[in-house]
């Protein structure tokens, strides 16, 4: 299984300012992914962080918003761009390796709190 | 939305009882998987299930599924107050997972 840490874990930030989200896996993976997580909810996916490619956003996400890099197989980030109250969230970083039952991990999260 | 959906929303049961936790979903699936995720934590993997498989078994956890019923159990036997989380189910179409509502247990000592 992979190991996948992210920092920060917790932070708070003010409304109109942007957090960069950092996620590294002990081991090269194929497919990484954020998720946000709002409270007392489930998980939803914002995008499938793509290596040397754009990432492919799911609905009700835009680049704009939630840019992603993936420069390599073990590290990825997600910033959330201009910050809202509504932005208040766990944001949670995972990954799927080269096995092929495809099991997907994930990292500690992010707890993010936005005044 | 393939979302799944897990009931019951919430479970309350004594230490030493066991709890079942069912999960339904909406499309075609390869894979399932069970996830923990105690109080504002990270998610930890419990089980995958494959779609030809009816059912896994992993200490005290079975997992089962019904790829005609579209839905999957989860028993925790003999449960303890560390059992204490939500539950998620989380499904896959293609390579991505979505996951389900979840279900939050309390085991009571």
């Amino acid at each position: 299984s992979a190991v996948i840490s992210q920092k920060p874990s917790r932070d708070i930030c003010q409304r109109g300012t942007s957090l960069t989200i950092q996620c590294q896996v002990d081991s090269q993976v194929t497919m990484m992914f954020w998720y946000r997580q709002q409270p007392g909810q489930s998980l939803t996916l914002i995008a499938t962080a793509n290596q040397g490619s754009e990432a492919t956003y799911e609905s009700g996400f835009v680049i704009d918003k939630f840019p992603i890099s993936r420069p390599n197989l073990t590290f990825s980030t997600l910033t959330v761009s201009n910050m809202s109250p509504e932005d208040s969230s766990i944001y949670l970083c995972s990954a799927q390796g080269w096995s092929s039952y495809n099991e997907q991990f994930f990292g500690p999260g992010t707890r993010l709190t936005v005044l | 939305s393939q979302q799944g959906e897990e009931d019951p929303q919430a479970l309350s049961i004594q230490e030493g009882e066991n709890a079942t936790m069912n999960c339904s979903y909406k499309t075609s699936i390869n894979n399932l998987q069970w996830y923990r995720q105690n109080s504002g934590r990270g998610l930890v993997h419990l089980i995958l299930i494959r779609s030809n498989e009816r059912e896994k078994h992993s200490g005290r956890l079975r997992v089962t599924l019904d790829t005609s019923k579209k839905s999957s159990s989860l028993l925790i036997t003999a449960s303890r107050a560390a059992d204490t989380a939500s539950y998620f189910c989380a499904t896959d179409g293609t390579y991505k997972y979505i996951f389900g509502t979840g279900t939050r247990l309390k085991v009571l000592a």
